[in-house]
């Protein structure tokens, strides 16, 4: 079957880092994304890996590692409104996203 | 970048009735479409993906006489959901594939929160 496992729920302090990451086993792969999503808001695209290794995009990371079926998602100097749901997808074989329950980012001040 | 739209953005209906959201790509054209329904701190459950032109294809589970889907044009989806319940009360998200972009990102709507008393 097809699964993505990322933590429920992360906590951390302003000014820090947090990795949240994300496993996956799937049919087929065509690349894996990272959304945010406010409380209440749709997704907003983040980032997408489809090869192996590291792409930074400003305060946030994203690292992907095929053979292992992993990712993260690194974020840097935390703020307050980065408070949110991360969301893991996977594009299937058939370009269909494959969603992963989401991790709930708490920013203490 | 890509915009999609929806609308209404919220909506409150008695139970019976039913109800249509549009979903639509404002700068590109979408081939391909999605319908998400979201229940309060689940994830995104994906419904139905709809081919411009085509009939959508629905997720095991989903009741296509209940939910139906129509994309018309390459801009332009419907979701109706027909003699809605409470139950049916959900945040529904619909997305859009560039099938012209580089990686087949999906682009968002903003969603539409619907309520049914």
């Amino acid at each position: 079957g097809q699964n993505i496992d990322q933590p429920t729920e992360m906590t951390a302090t302003e000014g820090a880092i947090v990795q949240i990451n994300c496993t996956y086993q799937t049919s087929g792969f065509n690349g894996l994304f990272w959304y945010q999503q406010h409380a209440g808001e749709a997704p907003t695209f983040l980032s997408y890996n489809v090869l192996d290794g590291l792409e930074e995009k400003g305060r946030f990371s994203s690292f992907l590692s095929r053979s292992k079926g992993y990712s993260y998602l690194l974020l840097k100097e935390l703020q307050m409104k980065d408070s949110a749901s991360y969301l893991c997808a996977v594009g299937d074989s058939n370009y269909q996203l494959i969603w992963g329950a989401g991790t709930k980012l708490i920013i203490k001040p | 970048g890509a915009v999609v739209s929806q609308h209404p953005s919220w909506v409150i209906c008695k139970s019976g009735t039913s109800v249509k959201i549009e979903c639509r790509s404002l700068d590109f054209q979408a081939t391909t479409m999605f319908w998400y329904r979201q229940f309060p701190k689940q994830s995104l459950m994906l419904m139905a993906t709809s081919n411009e032109g085509s009939k959508a294809t629905y997720e095991q589970g989903v009741e296509k006489d209940k939910f139906l889907i129509n994309h018309a044009s390459l801009t332009l989806s419907t979701l109706t959901v027909t003699s809605a319940h409470p139950e049916d009360s959900s945040f529904y998200i619909c997305s859009a594939r560039d099938g012209g972009g580089d990686y087949n990102e999906q682009f968002f709507g903003p969603g539409t929160r619907l309520t049914v008393l």
